[in-house]
């Protein structure tokens, strides 16, 4: 079944301490992105990846690191989290480069509480 | 930048039609969808329309788009207790790009029964 995983679905840390959400697609897509969901703000491009070692920020970069060495993994990395990262994250991804109309496919998300 | 506009909350009766509005303004997108997250679960697209077309239809679901206002709008026609979800609009550049698509911060639909 063509999907998107992420693991953990629910992360509850402290303040300060690495975690890494990770993200894995089944469907040879060369697009992989990560967006941040908070209320009366809709989802927010945290960063993405056209292709394997290619990366760039989105809108709301500050605070996360990603890396792309993998066609299929696209982890989201929180070197020292804070309580402001809390949030609903959602990894996506698509086929090609954005060049005709293709669909984004959703992870079910990771819900990150940072005490 | 690119920004994308939508009421939060639309309540409806099951069996009257929906109508979900949003507002861009990227006066050069290319692509906009909609897309539906239900509790619990990532956004699956719904459908999408090509800047050039006004309507697209498929089966209950109506796209309305007037490229002049940057208004795009979602008519369910038909409206279940199923159809009970966040309604996303987003655009696709090439403002920002081709490979950037930008959310709405999304419209709850509740159905009452």
């Amino acid at each position: 079944e063509a999907q998107v995983t992420q693991n953990p679905r629910y992360l509850i840390t402290v303040t300060g301490k690495k975690l890494t959400v990770t993200c894995s697609q089944n469907m040879n897509h060369e697009y992989m992105s990560w967006y941040r969901q908070d209320p009366g703000l809709g989802l927010r491009q945290i960063y993405y990846s056209m292709n394997v070692e290619v990366t760039d920020k989105g809108d709301v970069p500050e605070g996360y690191k990603v890396s792309r060495k993998e066609k299929r993994n696209f982890p989201l990395i929180l070197e020292s989290p804070s309580p402001n990262q809390t949030s609903l994250y959602f990894c996506a991804s698509s086929n090609g480069q954005g060049r005709s109309n293709e669909k984004l496919f959703f992870g079910s998300g990771t819900q990150l509480s940072v005490l | 930048g690119e920004d994308v506009e939508q009421s939060l909350f639309l309540s409806v009766r099951e069996g009257d039609s929906s109508v979900i509005n949003c507002t861009y303004t990227d006066s050069s997108s290319t692509y906009l969808y909609w897309y539906k997250q239900e509790p619990g679960a990532g956004l699956q697209l719904l459908t999408y329309i090509f800047s050039n077309m006004d309507m697209k239809q498929d089966q209950r679901l109506t796209v309305l788009l007037n490229k002049k206002d940057k208004h795009l709008s979602l008519r369910i026609a038909d409206t279940q207790t199923g159809d009970s979800a966040i309604y996303f609009c987003a655009e696709r550049g090439p403002s920002g790009g081709y490979q950037k698509v930008t959310f709405g911060t999304g419209t709850k639909l509740q159905v009452i029964p």
